[in-house]
């Protein structure tokens, strides 16, 4: 299986603020990775899919990068409901697999 | 918007088994892989399986790799999945989930959720 890790696995930010969080595949992926936001209670919300495309209806302080093995997730001017755990996830191979999560926190 | 309905969770001892249902509305199911996917807090979101468009092909991650087996059954716009020898571990919240956008681009629709719970 490709393994995915998510680094850091936990921050602190401030409402107004920008994070990054990165994702790095053990192998080459090309641009076959997409980002979940996760709230407690409520399904996964799909934000980025190939990289760096914008899922329809999520804001434009969501931003996506990367290929090959190295990914990051921006968030530009954090929002309250922004608090929440973020997840990558590859589709290059037949069996997918997430990162392991990062919690973004007040 | 496409709706999707998980039922079949529930409590179920270790070893027992479990078949959970997704209904899909509101869209044409059989133009689209389906997938299972579970969350728990400690462990987080977890890929379990997926079926192409006419059941033909199926993907799984290795951890329930012959002991869940996922189908479909197009008439009735579901999905499903069995789960035997089921494990503590297996707790959780599982999900169904499509990607209308196509296979490679990220699930962007997702029930809303069905909780298992293994224990004696």
């Amino acid at each position: 299986d490709i393994q995915m890790t998510q680094s850091p696995s936990s921050l602190s930010a401030s409402v107004g603020g920008r994070v990054s969080i990165t994702c790095r595949a053990s192998q080459p992926i090309g641009t076959y990775l997409s980002w979940y936001q996760v709230k407690p209670q409520k399904a996964p919300r799909l934000l980025i899919f190939a990289g760096s495309r914008l899922q329809s209806g999520v804001p434009a302080r969501f931003s996506g990068s990367g290929s090959g093995t190295d990914f990051t997730l921006t968030i530009r001017n954090l929002q309250p409901e922004d608090f929440a755990t973020y997840y990558c996830q590859q589709s290059y191979s037949t069996s997918w697999t997430f990162g392991q999560g990062t919690n973004v926190a007040i | 918007d496409v709706q999707l309905v998980e039922s079949g969770g529930g409590l179920v001892q270790p070893g027992g088994s479990l078949r959970l249902s997704c209904v899909v509305s509101k869209y044409t199911f059989s133009n689209y892989w389906m997938n299972w996917v579970r969350h728990t807090p400690g462990r987080g979101l977890e890929w379990l399986a997926n079926i192409g468009q006419d059941g033909s092909e199926t993907f799984y991650a290795n951890s329930v790799r012959g002991r869940f087996t996922i189908s479909r059954d197009n008439t009735r716009n579901s999905v499903f999945l069995h789960m035997t020898n089921l494990r503590v571990e297996d707790t959780a919240v599982y999900y169904c989930a499509l990607g209308s956008a196509g296979y490679y681009y990220g699930m962007d629709d997702w029930g809303q959720g069905t909780t298992v719970i293994v224990s004696s």
